[in-house]
């Protein structure tokens, strides 16, 4: 089975401060993704990747980065945390290089920017 | 762009009793059509996806849903639910290009 893990359930933090979220998948997928769960707005994509260090903005990239040095390891980083980012950040990752197949979700990090 | 309607945000059913969640997605060319569970705190997993061919697609934990093009439909059904069906579910959507978008999702409650 595949395994999408996050390195945090939850995450509290301050205004302001750098915020590193990890991901690693353990199936050599090429594609990893991140996204945004809010309640009402279902799934936003922030940013994916479809290879090491290669990287691409999905709808909501603004006050995020992110970062793939290794392929089964792909990080969301806010560089300057703000209330409005408190929210479910779920990772994914995806075998096959076309939309149409299967994405393996990791469990949430729920993070609370206070 | 692509997009996809779940005009129900909850659905509560009792145990045993059948269930249709709804999906409307915007008309294209070319369209694939899924359906992923989110059980309390779990990340989402498959249901089902269709891509093409027969327009009743089956599903895991007994779920179905029939692709309605003239609709612009792709509902999940289930004839008896199960207190562990209790989930969120999310409609998405794939097109041509690069495109994936989820739908808002519908919270389930099955009371018993």
């Amino acid at each position: 089975d595949v395994k999408v893990t996050q390195s945090s359930r939850y995450l509290v933090k301050r205004t302001g401060e750098k915020v590193f979220l990890e991901c690693v998948q353990d199936m050599d997928h090429e594609n990893m993704f991140w996204y945004r769960q809010d309640p009402g707005l279902g799934l936003r994509l922030i940013y994916f990747s479809y290879d090491v260090k290669m990287k691409e903005k999905g709808d909501i990239p603004e006050g995020y980065s992110v970062s793939r040095e290794k392929k089964e390891r792909f990080s969301l980083i806010l560089e300057s945390a703000s209330t409005n980012q408190t929210s479910m950040y779920l990772c994914a990752s995806r075998g096959g290089g076309r939309w149409t197949d299967t994405q393996y979700f990791g469990p949430g990090t729920r993070l609370t920017v206070l | 762009a692509q997009s996809v309607t779940q005009l129900d945000s909850q659905v509560p059913v009792f145990e045993e009793a059948p269930v249709e969640l709804r999906c409307n997605y915007s008309s294209s060319v070319s369209v694939y059509l899924f359906w992923y569970v989110q059980y309390p705190n779990q990340g989402l997993q498959l249901l089902l996806k269709y891509l093409s061919g027969s327009t009743l697609v089956k599903g895991i934990n007994g779920f179905e849903a029939e692709f309605n093009k003239s609709q612009t439909s792709f509902h999940l059904r289930k004839p008896s639910v199960h207190i562990s069906d209790t989930a969120e579910y999310f409609c998405a959507v794939s097109g041509t290009g690069n495109q994936f978008y989820f739908g808002t999702g519908t919270s389930l409650t099955v009371i018993p």
